[in-house]
C-alpha cells in the first residue's frame, strides 16, 4: 500500500508570498493528483501529473518520478487560496490514496 | 469532465438510525468510488462501485454497515447503517472518467451523528 506524506501540515503566510507544498510517496505510481478542499468539504481537482510540470494560472505542480516526490507551488498568494491542499496517488480502478493535507492560510 | 452532485449536502442524525447518500453524475461512468473523511483525518476509500456487480469494499469496511447500490452508469447510493458518533464524517463520491486516472469529486455530504 502506498504511503503518502505531505509537508508542511500547516502553513500560514502573508499575501503575495510564494508557497510550496511537498508530497512524497513510497511506491511507484502512474499518476499523482493535487486537490483543493474548501471549508465546506467539497474537493476540486487541481492537477493530475504523471511526469514533468503543469501550470494553471498561479498554480504550478511538478513531479519527480525517480525521487517519488511532487511539489505544488502558488505564486503571488492571495487570501482566497486559503484551503486544504491534498496530494493523492493512484487512480483508475484502484481509487486514490490520500495524504493528510496541508492547511494553508494566507493572511491579507 | 464530469459534474457530480450529492444529496444531502449535510445532515444531523440520531444514533442507531441509517442515512442514504445519493450520488448523481452528469455522464455515464464505469467506476464510482465512495470515500470517508473523519475529522482531522485524510480521505479513506470505503468501496468501489461498478454498475452490474457487487461493490468492492476496502479493509475495515463491510457491506452490512455501508451497503452500496449502483443501479446504472450515472447513479449510486451509499447507506450508513446503525450510525454511531464515530460515523460523523464527510462522505465523498468520486468517479473515474473514461480517461485512465482522471478523477472527479462530488461536493461531499457532511454527516453528524449525535
Amino acid at each position: 500500500k502506498n504511503e503518502v506524506e505531505q509537508s508542511p501540515q500547516n502553513l500560514t503566510a502573508q499575501e503575495g508570498e510564494f508557497i510550496t507544498i511537498n508530497c512524497s510517496y513510497s511506491v511507484g505510481i502512474s499518476a499523482l493528483h493535487w486537490l483543493q478542499q474548501h471549508p465546506g468539504g467539497g474537493i476540486v481537482s487541481l492537477f493530475m501529473l504523471s511526469s514533468g510540470k503543469k501550470k494553471h494560472g498561479r498554480l504550478i505542480a511538478t513531479i519527480n518520478i525517480q525521487e517519488k516526490h511532487s511539489s505544488l507551488h502558488i505564486t503571488a498568494s492571495h487570501p482566497r487560496d486559503s484551503a486544504v491542499y491534498i496530494c493523492a496517488v493512484g487512480g483508475g480502478a484502484d481509487g486514490l490514496t490520500f495524504g493528510k493535507g496541508t492547511h494553508l492560510i494566507i493572511q491579507p | 469532465s464530469a459534474v457530480i452532485s450529492q444529496k444531502p449536502s449535510r445532515d444531523i442524525c440520531q444514533r442507531g438510525t441509517s442515512l442514504t447518500i445519493q450520488c448523481q453524475v452528469d455522464s455515464q461512468v464505469t467506476m464510482m468510488f465512495w470515500y470517508r473523511q473523519q475529522p482531522g483525518q485524510s480521505l479513506t476509500l470505503i468501496a468501489t462501485a461498478n454498475q452490474g456487480s457487487e461493490a468492492t469494499y476496502e479493509s475495515g469496511f463491510v457491506i452490512d454497515k455501508f451497503p452500496i447500490s449502483r443501479p446504472n452508469l450515472t447513479f449510486s447510493t451509499l447507506t450508513v447503517s446503525n450510525m454511531s458518533p464515530e460515523d460523523s464524517s464527510i462522505y465523498l463520491c468520486s468517479v473515474a472518467a473514461n480517461r485512465v486516472n482522471e478523477q472527479f469529486f462530488g461536493p461531499g455530504t457532511r454527516l453528524t451523528v449525535l
